[in-house]
């Protein structure tokens, strides 16, 4: 079983739509996690942190479940140019190390 | 403030050969990582350097081996290539105090086929 893992889609949705991501992990050592974006042929950059309490970056919702090893990415509104692929991450600790789930490719279209 | 840079950012080799990729880290930053991410999939821990030592390795066979200058730039090394090396090869570096690590900064990767 992968350390992470994500529905790899693609998602298609219409501009407009709110779209929902999922991702789970099987480690309970894991101490941070992050959502990334990575757009085609580019280097992965940071979206947000995913604190416990949730957190909001405005159209962008994180979500941590600690006790289902849970975690989730809401985009409300997508935009054409929120297609891309979204890596769920976690960290076993504080030393750089990122554990990648495979990612999950989300297409907006007009 | 310079981000990470990696060279080459393309490269072609054949099964059995060797390949050295560079990597300069963002400035303030002490810490690089290496990453392998093949086409469809996430990126996958190689190995990370501090002050010049393997600071952590994944599951990655030994004939993957890397460097760390006293400027915290690196070199990711890979002997005897295989068909499988082929990937996008991405270094990411970050500040490493008492504290624990800031956010990794990715460069925009090595692109590397096998044939």
């Amino acid at each position: 079983r992968k350390e992470v893992e994500q529905d790899p889609g693609p998602f298609n949705v219409p501009e407009g739509a709110t779209v929902a991501f999922n991702c789970t992990y099987s480690n309970s050592a894991s101490q941070s996690f992050f959502w990334y974006r990575q757009d085609c042929r580019k280097e992965p950059k940071l979206l947000m942190s995913v604190y416990s309490s949730g957190n909001e970056d405005g159209r962008f919702t994180a979500q941590l479940n600690r006790a289902s090893q849970y975690i989730s990415l809401l985009i409300r509104d997508s935009k054409l140019s929120d297609s891309a692929t979204y890596l769920c991450v976690g960290t076993l600790s504080n030393t750089g190390k990122l554990i990648f789930g495979q990612g999950t490719t989300l297409q907006v279209k007009p | 403030e310079t981000g990470v840079t990696q060279s080459p950012t393309h490269l072609i080799k054949t099964r059995g050969q060797q390949v050295t990729l560079r990597c300069s880290s963002q400035s303030g930053h002490n810490t690089v990582s290496w990453y392998q991410q093949a086409l469809g999939q996430g990126p996958q821990f190689i190995f990370q350097y501090y002050r010049e030592e393997e600071n952590g390795r994944g599951n990655f066979p030994p004939r993957f081996s890397g460097l760390q200058f006293p400027n915290y730039s690196s070199e990711l090394n890979v002997n005897a290539l295989e068909l499988d090396d082929s990937a996008l090869y991405l270094c990411a570096s970050s500040f490493l105090g008492s504290s624990g690590a800031n956010v990794l900064t990715f460069g925009a990767g090595s692109r590397l086929t096998v044939l």
